[in-house]
């Protein structure tokens, strides 16, 4: 298996802008999460989906925020309009049920 | 909200050297513990997962430990090798046993 597997692995972006991250999930898991990673507040959860369903957004920082799971084996995260403080690391990873959880090798987000 | 704790923040050691990497927490109604590794710029590699049943986990050099009751994890690395450097990351998930709750990691470098 490939792996869990993000697009881009970077991004360069002007305030304001939209920006989209996307997320291909290991084939089989059932569990999607997005989390962001910043020197100043570490390794955050910001929503994960059951079966293609969110359960739980509540670490979804605002409303300029949002995700998908239109399948099993897409997902995306959107910004928009984005801003400088949105610039992190942005981590996709998948499960099976409650087994451990596998990472992607993240987006680095930059917002000028 | 559980809170994770890694200390030290950083170590340093000569090759060859057995070490302990520890984890607290401040919530023991966990569910999952979970060893990471993160080597610069890249993903997180799951290392070992303990369910709350269980008291240890070993996976050849690295052997970890759960001690619910006292809210903490260590994770035991035998015979350090340079390759083994790297930031090794904490996170425990709760009743939903799907939301893991990261520490800030220890970042580990193994002198040659």
């Amino acid at each position: 298996d490939a792996g869990v597997i993000q697009s881009p692995r970077h991004e360069v972006t002007e305030m304001g802008q939209e920006v989209t991250l996307r997320c291909k999930p290991i084939s089989g898991h059932d569990y999607l999460f997005w989390y962001r990673q910043t020197m100043m507040r570490g390794l955050e959860l910001l929503i994960y989906f059951n079966n293609n369903v969110p359960i739980d957004d509540s670490g979804m920082p605002e409303d300029r925020f949002s995700a998908k799971m239109p399948n099993a084996s897409f997902s995306t995260l959107k910004i928009q309009p984005s801003e400088p403080r949105d610039s992190a690391v942005y981590f996709c990873a998948s499960s099976f049920g409650s087994n451990e959880q596998f990472f992607g090798p993240g987006t680095r987000l930059t917002v000028l | 909200k559980q809170e994770v704790t890694q200390i030290p923040a950083a170590l340093s050691v000569p090759e060859g050297e057995n070490l302990v990497l520890n984890c607290s927490f401040t919530d023991s109604a966990i569910y999952n513990l979970q060893w990471f590794r993160q080597d610069p710029g890249k993903g997180l590699t799951s290392l070992l997962l303990i369910q709350s049943s269980q008291r240890e986990q070993t996976s050849g050099r690295l052997n970890a430990s759960l001690d619910k009751s006292s809210g903490r994890s260590t994770l035991y690395i035998a015979a350090s090798q340079p390759g083994d450097s790297a930031t090794y990351l904490c996170a425990v998930s709760g009743y939903n046993f799907n939301k893991f709750y990261f520490g800030s990691g220890t970042k580990l470098n193994v002198k040659p």
